[in-house]
């Protein structure tokens, strides 16, 4: 699977949006941007994810730029609920479950 | 829908001993299913893949002997963590595949073991 770069942390006011980049500069044409959070000593949660067109869902929109060498992760109205760590993952959706690999991703902090 | 339930959430266990922790996916079946460990201000580290009726997959590392994992049906996967020492100390995360190449996955609440 490609391996994604993800800036360490980030602040946000609530209330604004949080956008959060993710470079996966080696995807192939075949593998899908998953995102995922874990908020303090939880499991991961599933927020969306897409192959190249861009995805809304009533938690986050993510855009896929057109080369989808990158991608930003949207919530648009971040609440202090929403910090946590952001995850952003690249695999190949194969006929079988194949594993998600995590990286370091990005820790986000809601502050009033 | 899709609610992976994992039991217990924290456990605290003399070393040498062994524990058991349990992942059941609750209103899916799950063909495949994933033991994560994980440790403070780390990321999620993959230990093995875990498939219905069949011998578990570990990741280059992970001791199979000492992590024994049984999938015995198709919404239910244990991991045992035998001799326990405090060094296996961390937070555990299960996750469920429904299957299917596009569905996501659905992750435990984890269990934070504690090794004395």
């Amino acid at each position: 699977d490609a391996k994604t770069t993800q800036p360490p942390s980030m602040d946000c006011a609530e209330g604004r949006a949080a956008n959060l980049p993710c470079n996966h500069s080696t995807i192939s044409g075949n593998e899908y941007v998953y995102w995922y959070r874990q908020i303090h000593s939880q499991g991961p949660q599933y927020i969306i994810h897409g192959l190249k067109n861009n995805e809304t869902n009533e938690m986050a929109s993510l855009i896929i730029t057109e080369d989808r060498k990158s991608s930003t992760l949207i919530l648009p109205h971040a609440t202090l609920r929403d910090t946590a760590v952001y995850y952003c993952i690249v695999r190949v959706a194969s006929g079988t479950a194949s594993k998600l690999t995590f990286g370091t991703g990005t820790r986000l902090q809601v502050t009033l | 829908g899709a609610v992976v339930s994992q039991h217990p959430s924290r456990v605290i266990c003399k070393s040498g001993t062994s524990v058991k922790i349990e992942c059941r996916s609750l209103d899916f079946q799950a063909t495949t299913m994933f033991w994560y460990r994980q440790f403070p201000k780390k990321s999620l580290m993959l230990m093995a893949t875990s498939n219905e009726g069949s011998k578990a997959t570990y990741e280059q590392g992970v001791e199979k002997d000492k992590f024994l994992i049984n999938h015995a049906s198709l919404t239910l996967s244990t991991l045992t963590v035998t001799s326990a020492h405090p060094e296996d100390s961390s937070f555990y995360i299960c996750s469920a595949s429904r299957g299917g190449p596009l569905r996501g996955y659905t992750f435990g609440s984890g269990t934070r073991l504690t090794v004395v």
